[in-house]
């Protein structure tokens, strides 16, 4: 079946140690995002890109980086973890051929911060 | 004023009930609207689109007015399975989602 796969699930890391999301899709969709979202909070937009198009969002803390090496795939890089981090991240893809703005999301990875 | 507001709940209802959520967006711009369902510490997935002319799902019914930028959902015949956080979710002509906070439901036996 075509779909959103995030790795890790689940990951742990220590307060400033980068840590690195991974998000693949079988889905050949153009556009790729990133949210973060907290307990009782919406998803919140992070990063998305139009094919290779990178869009940040310009409240997106410079400590969160993306990569998009090509179609399938896509990075979440949090140069140095901070507490408030804490949070699941979660990976959508859209395609700019299909119903408008439809996103379908990957499980997520929920971020630990020690 | 929020972007998307929705009441937050809880909403407590017994198996069988009909229960119903509105949604108000601020950008009368909005060019799509959805209903997503959210399971506690899952992703949120997409549950309906919802259009001009009213669209229904099995026991589910979005209706939009554009006039009054309010979206609803309408839930029939509640089962436990449909104990979740249901999201309204506005996108405008650039695509990006805007999402509300959530209501959330809980469907005793």
């Amino acid at each position: 079946d075509a779909m959103v796969i995030q790795n890790p699930r689940y990951q742990v890391t220590q307060f400033g140690k980068p840590v690195t999301l991974s998000c693949s899709q079988t889905l050949n969709h153009n556009v790729m995002y990133w949210y973060q979202q907290k307990s009782s909070q919406a998803p919140k937009l992070l990063f998305h890109y139009y094919d290779k198009d990178f869009n940040n969002e310009a409240d997106t803390p410079d400590n969160f980086q993306s990569r998009r090496p090509n179609t399938s795939f896509c990075f979440l890089d949090i140069r140095s973890p901070g507490l408030g981090d804490a949070a699941m991240y979660l990976c959508a893809t859209s395609s700019l051929a299909g119903t408008a703005d439809t996103q379908y999301f990957g499980p997520g990875t929920r971020l630990t911060v020690l | 004023r929020k972007e998307v507001e929705q009441d937050p709940g809880p909403f407590n209802v017994p198996e069988g009930a009909t229960v119903a959520f509105n949604c108000t967006y601020s950008n009368s711009a909005s060019q799509s609207f959805f209903w997503y369902r959210q399971d506690c510490r899952k992703e949120p997935k997409l549950l309906m689109s919802v259009y001009s002319s009213g669209n229904e799902d099995g026991r589910f019914t979005a209706q939009l007015n554009r006039a009054s930028q309010y979206i609803s959902l309408l839930i029939r015949d509640s089962k436990l399975s449909d104990s979740a956080t249901y999201l309204c979710v506005v996108a405008g002509n650039n695509r990006k989602l805007i999402w509300g906070l959530g209501t959330s439901l809980a469907v005793n036996p």
